[in-house]
Order: C-alpha cells, then sequence, then structure tokens
C-alpha cells in the first residue's frame, strides 16, 4: 500500500509537448512537494503547497503549473516541454517539514 | 550557491567497520539537520534528523552529531552492513523547506 505514488514512473517525450506527473499520499499529511533531480544529481525543491495552497514557489519557470485539488494530490503540468526539463521528478509529503519527507519513487521525464 | 554541501561523492567501507557521512552548511538559520537514504530508482527515505539546539541524536546504528560552530554535520552508521550500500543525501530545513546536499554515494564492501 503505496504511501506517496507517482504517476507515470517514466516518461519519453518530444520537445514542445505538454505532460503531467500526478501524485498522490494516503498519509494525511497537509503538505506536499515538487522536487527536481538533476544530471548532476542535485534535489531541488520546486513547489509546495499546504492544504491546497501554495506556500514556496522557487526560481521554476512558469511553463510548470502546479494543481493541487486537494490535500491527498499535487500534480505537475509542463507546457512546451524542452530539453534541459529532462530529470527526475519526486513528489513527496510530510506533517512536519523538520520531521522529514515521505518521497514517491520519482518519475523519469526524459524530453527528445 | 551550495548551502548545503556533501564534499566527497562516494566512500567505501568495510563491511562491520564504522562508515562516517560528513556535510557543511552555510546558513546558520537552519533549525533542523536530516540524513536521507536512497536506493537506485527509489525515492529517498527519511533515516534520522537532528534539532539545531542539539549536538548528538541516536537511532540503532544511526547517529548524527552537530557542531554549529564549525557548521558541520556528520552521520555514523555503526556497524556497517551491506544493506546499507546507498546514496546518503544531507539536508536542512528552514521553516517549510527542505534543501538537499548533492548526496554521498555509499559502497560497503564484503
Amino acid at each position: 500500500d503505496t504511501a506517496v505514488s507517482q504517476t507515470p514512473k517514466y516518461l519519453v517525450t518530444q520537445m514542445g509537448n505538454d505532460k503531467s506527473i500526478k501524485c498522490e499520499q494516503n498519509l494525511g499529511h497537509d503538505t506536499m512537494y515538487w522536487y527536481k533531480q538533476d544530471s548532476k544529481k542535485f534535489l531541488k525543491i520546486m513547489f509546495s503547497y499546504n492544504n491546497k495552497e501554495l506556500i514556496i514557489n522557487e526560481t521554476v519557470p512558469n511553463r510548470f503549473s502546479p494543481k493541487s485539488p486537494d490535500k491527498a494530490h499535487l500534480n505537475l503540468h509542463i507546457n512546451s516541454l524542452e530539453l534541459g526539463d529532462s530529470a527526475v521528478y519526486f513528489c513527496a509529503s510530510s506533517y512536519v517539514p523538520s520531521h522529514g519527507y515521505t518521497f514517491g519513487s520519482g518519475t523519469r521525464l526524459t524530453v527528445v | 550557491d551550495q548551502q548545503v554541501k556533501q564534499n566527497s561523492p562516494s566512500l567505501s567501507v568495510q563491511e562491520g567497520r564504522i562508515s562516517i557521512l560528513n556535510c557543511d552548511y552555510t546558513n546558520s538559520m537552519f533549525d533542523y539537520f536530516l540524513w536521507y537514504k536512497k536506493y537506485p530508482a527509489e525515492g529517498p527515505t527519511f533515516l534520522i534528523s537532528i534539532s539545531s539546539i542539539k549536538d548528538k541524536n541516536e537511532d540503532g546504528r544511526f547517529t548524527v552529531f552537530l557542531n554549529k560552530s564549525a557548521k558541520h554535520l556528520s552521520l555514523h552508521i555503526v556497524p556497517s552492513q551491506p544493506g546499507d550500500s546507498a546514496v546518503y543525501f544531507c539536508a536542512a530545513s528552514e521553516g517549510d523547506k527542505i534543501i538537499f546536499g548533492k548526496g554521498t554515494r555509499l559502497h560497503i564492501l564484503p
């Protein structure tokens, strides 16, 4: 019974396409996040939502738009995909960040 | 501008010995420090954390030490086991945000 689940696990798409990654958590956490792990292996925060409200929005191109229909879901939509968007995207959730996040298993996005 | 730095990309340790993973940070406003473990094709898993007001936290084989004056923390794993082979991320929290280091790959040798 997966705590934080992301779909799809792998996504290969052409430049210029629009794609979405879905995330769901069944832990009852109030806060959800999107992180990007690039080719240099840095894990960088992109967005954070607390109870459907956007609380962190790092310097991310506006082609990336998060959507949280309820506190258990945080989806990531990406418009006009570029080669540089290729990365692994991790969804996570937490009660309190200092007590640790629970991460999903990641979505490997490859833009060709 | 890396606020959390793990300067060793990899570390090899004999099974049964102590593994010591190091981390440095620059922001004195961090209130919690965390360690995560990651296996290939999986998300990072929370291991242990420490408040900035403490200097040591222990959980089984894992101990985290914090030296605030040096802005340095370390994770000790004793004794090291084969299943400990993974990438370890040091992280620090400031409010709602957690900032991660680049990770250190730990190899436990038989």
